[in-house]
């Protein structure tokens, strides 16, 4: 197991709500990445936080913002959540965002 | 899109050695090949990376061609445990993995 722990484990929503994820980084890793997969995809990457600063983005709307805390946990927030929102949202924390990097287990979203 | 072509899925004895290929025609000089797996809705696990020399850890080995155009991770005594998708990415260290489809890998009893 890493030491990436993500919160909740699974989530039900209703279309146009809004969600909270939280992700506490692996001790010593100042880089929190977050994914999106849906259902037999790959993992596609949303952005990624760097001392608390978004340090990169992937194709994803407004809609999905995030957060990096001073102790490096992280969040992400997706407002007017809609259906196709239903994924599996993955967390990983690295160092320097240039090394390997660790998966939580991830938060099962999914939107009715 | 994803810098790498994987075969969508493959068979293994298990206690048989599972080798599982990657191209990676496009390769910069500066790209690393990382190797993931994931198995069934868990976060995904790294194995293994390496740029040109051949590495080797204590869950697989990564043999990169001369050109590095291509890999092959080796899982070398296959278990019933090692059946997951395997995800093989070209990284450049500049903060995204782009993930492909990967390869399933079934390991047989």
């Amino acid at each position: 197991e890493t030491g990436v722990t993500q919160s909740p484990t699974h989530l039900i929503k209703t279309r146009g709500q809004q969600v909270t994820l939280r992700c506490s980084s692996q001790s010593g890793h100042n880089t929190v990445s977050w994914y999106q997969q849906a259902l037999g995809q790959g993992p596609q990457f949303i952005f990624q936080y760097y001392r608390e600063e978004e340090n990169g983005r992937g194709n994803f709307p407004p809609r999905f913002s995030g957060l990096q805390f001073p102790n490096y946990s992280s969040e992400l927030n997706v407002n007017a959540l809609e259906l196709d929102d239903s994924a599996l949202y993955l967390c990983a924390s690295s160092y320097q965002g240039n090394t390997e990097a660790f998966f939580g287990q991830g938060t099962r979203l999914t939107v009715v | 899109d994803a810098k790498t072509t994987q075969p969508p899925s493959m068979d293994c004895a298990e206690g048989r050695a599972a080798n599982l290929p990657c191209n990676h025609s496009t390769i910069s000089g500066n790209e690393y090949v990382y190797w993931y797996r994931q198995i069934h809705s868990q976060g995904p696990q790294y194995i293994i990376h390496g740029l040109k020399n051949n590495e080797t850890n204590e869950m697989a080995s990564l043999i990169i061609t001369e050109d590095r155009k291509s890999s092959t991770l080796i899982l070398p005594h296959a278990t019933l445990r090692d059946t997951a998708v395997y995800y093989c990415i070209v990284f450049t260290g500049t903060y995204k993995y782009i993930f492909g489809t990967g390869t399933r890998l079934k390991v047989l009893a």
